[in-house]
């Protein structure tokens, strides 16, 4: 079945400074992949939209100059948090499309990044 | 905007127990709706989908039914195992700026005992 990656699993940080996550599409190529966010005991919110080779689409009330996304090929998409706070502590979890799927949305789900800003 | 509403958990069952974890939703349109499973440690993975009144989907003994007139999509079991202890997440589909996009519920965790 569709495989997705990130990287890393589990990452701290000091306030201030940037970190990056990476999601990867093992065996398949995504044209779309998604960014979500979600806090305890909460549902996954959808962050930001990428499509390979354009810039992302952001969701209401995103900063686009605080979480950067690029997603430059068809099996990798990158999310960084810049100048990270610990309001930004959170389980980031990407998802990607399938290029050749059918009509119907189905997105395959990473495993998803502990972030912890101290 | 539209939103999914899942009962509040943990839930926890012995095994062969019936399982039916409720889901409603609100929405303009016709949404597809989904639920997706995520076992400890993994993503997030499809069970099943339903994209138009009155369908069911399965899956692995999940059996979900689209009930537009009472907006639910509840995911029913008749006997659970261990395997099946996850975080059940219900979802919605909805159609903004020319692409599809998931909306969840926030998720119900299901703990089965032997």
């Amino acid at each position: 079945g569709a495989v997705v990656s990130q990287h890393p699993s589990r990452v701290i940080c000091k306030s201030g400074t940037s970190v990056k996550i990476e999601c990867r599409s093992l065996d398949f190529q995504a044209t779309t992949m998604f960014w979500y966010r979600q806090f305890p005991k909460q549902s996954l919110m959808l962050m930001a939209t990428s499509n390979e080779g354009s810039k992302a689409t952001y969701e209401q009330g995103v900063e686009k100059d605080k979480f950067l996304i690029n997603h430059a090929s068809l099996t990798l998409s990158t999310l960084t948090v810049t100048s990270a706070h610990p309001e930004d502590s959170s389980f980031y979890i990407c998802s990607a499309r399938d290029r050749a799927g059918g009509p119907w949305v189905v997105q395959y789900f990473g495993p998803g990044t502990r972030l912890t800003v101290t | 905007g539209n939103s999914v509403t899942q009962m509040e958990g943990p839930v926890t069952l012995s095994e062969e127990a019936f399982l039916t974890i409720n889901c409603t939703y609100t929405a303009t349109g016709y949404p597809s709706l989904f639920w997706y499973v995520q076992y400890p440690g993994e993503g997030l993975q499809l069970l099943l989908k339903a994209t138009k009144a009155d369908d069911k989907g399965s899956n692995k003994g999940f059996e979900a039914t689209y009930r537009k007139e009472t907006t639910s999509f509840h995911l029913e079991k008749g006997s659970v195992q261990v395997s099946d202890s996850a975080v059940y997440f219900c979802a919605l589909s909805e159609r903004r700026g020319g692409s599809e996009k998931l909306v969840f519920g926030k998720g119900t965790k299901l703990t089965v005992n032997p």
